[in-house]
This record gives C-alpha cells, structure tokens and sequence, in this order.
C-alpha cells in the first residue's frame, strides 16, 4: 500500500490564484516526520519543510503555509497568491525514522502549472 | 561545502553493460540513498545505508548493487543495464541528533538512458 498518496497529479491556476496542494500519509508509528520538496523544471530537488508528528502547529513562510492535521493523516500544503515560478512538480515525503533506517517514502507527486 | 555531488550528468548504455553511478557527501552523514525517478511514479527508493559498511535494499533492488566503504561515498552499480532501468537517479544523504530525523540533501541527479 501506499504509504503517502498525493492524488492530485496535474493542477494549473492562474498567477494570483491560492493552490492547495494535497497530502495523506498513513503510518503505525507514533513518530514519524513529513516533508515537501519541490522539483522545478530544472531537475534539482529543492527541501521545503519537516514536520513531526509531535508537533501539529501549522506553518507559515512568505506565502507558503502548511496544514497538518494527524486526525486525518494529511500534511497539505497551500501557496498563496500563486506566482509562474511556483510552476514545479511538488512532492510529500514520510520517515519513520531512524528504526528504519531512515527510509523516506515519497508520493508520485503534483505537478503544478501557474498561467500568467 | 560540496554538499551530495553525482557523476555522471548523463549517460547512455547499451543493453548488458554495466557502470557505477558515483555519489559523494562533505556533510558527514551517516544515512544515504538511491532513488530512481520515473514520469508518474515519483521517487522509489532503490537502496539505502545507514552508516559505513551497512546497506539495505530498498522497493526496487533488482539489477542493482551498492557498497559503503566510507561515510563519504556510496556508489550504485548496475551490473547489466537492461532498458526498464532508463531513469533518472538521485543520491541523497541526511542524519539524525538524538534520533530527531532531518531531511534529505539530493544530489543534482544522473540521467541515463539504456538503448
């Protein structure tokens, strides 16, 4: 089974609009940790947040935030007023940390088109 | 800092020939890994090391083989390039303090093609 889905696998807005990008995870484990990563078109995979389980405080940073919620196994992740360099493939990730040797499991991705 | 660097860029094989994919940190981490990137199917983890002279196989071994001599280096080899292995492969590394996992720092990827 998949362990983090990412159903939405194509998404385009146009420039300005907000774009939620969604996450669900499914673990056993009481501590595991979720990141996002962007690939923009140049290949290069680019870190973007960590997440605890521990710690259900969403996030904000410029005009990227971050809703974790463990009563729904989702971790998605929302730019606000959208602009064309936000254009990526944008993938979830889950660890279950170091019991398994570090292991990350990522999902297929959402790939992102801002029209200007 | 280098970071995580891969060698080669790109890089086209004929089928049955093998070749070591290079991939190297200055970080100091005790985990890495090979992923491969195929359209539609994200990253899939290939195989992964959790500190010099361990290794383990990730969800999609087959048809290939990687050693960790030194905190340093962790190459993947493929023995006998067969087309399905026509992908993209990143190297990454990443640590852990006191169990606390971080993420993982990718290297630029290699891109090969088997003809």
């Amino acid at each position: 089974a998949q362990k983090v889905t990412q159903a939405q696998t194509e998404i385009s807005v146009v420039e300005k609009e907000d774009v939620t990008l969604d996450c669900v995870y499914e673990t056993r484990d009481t501590t595991y940790y979720l990141f996002w990563y962007k690939q923009p078109p140049s290949g290069e995979l680019v870190f973007l947040i960590r997440r605890n389980s521990f710690d259900e405080q969403n996030e904000i940073s410029g005009r990227y935030s971050w809703n974790f919620q463990k009563s729904t196994s989702s971790f998605n992740f929302t730019i606000t007023a959208s602009q064309v360099v936000d254009s990526a493939v944008y993938f979830c990730a889950l660890s279950e940390g170091s019991n398994t040797g570090n292991q990350f499991y990522f999902g297929t991705g959402t790939s992102l088109t801002v029209i200007p | 800092n280098a970071g995580v660097t891969q060698t080669p860029k790109f890089q086209v094989l004929k089928t049955g020939q093998s070749m070591t994919l290079q991939c190297a940190q200055d970080m100091n981490h005790e985990y890495m890994s090979w992923y491969r990137q195929d359209p539609g199917m994200g990253l899939r983890l290939i195989h992964y090391s959790v500190g010099a002279g361990i290794t383990d196989q990730g969800e999609v071994p087959n048809g290939y083989n990687v050693s960790r001599s030194t905190t340093e280096d962790f190459p993947l080899r493929l023995l006998s390039a067969a087309p399905s292995q026509t992908s993209v492969y990143f190297c990454a590394s990443s640590y852990s303090v006191r169990g606390y996992i971080h993420e993982q720092y990718f290297g630029p990827g290699t891109r090969l093609t088997v003809t």
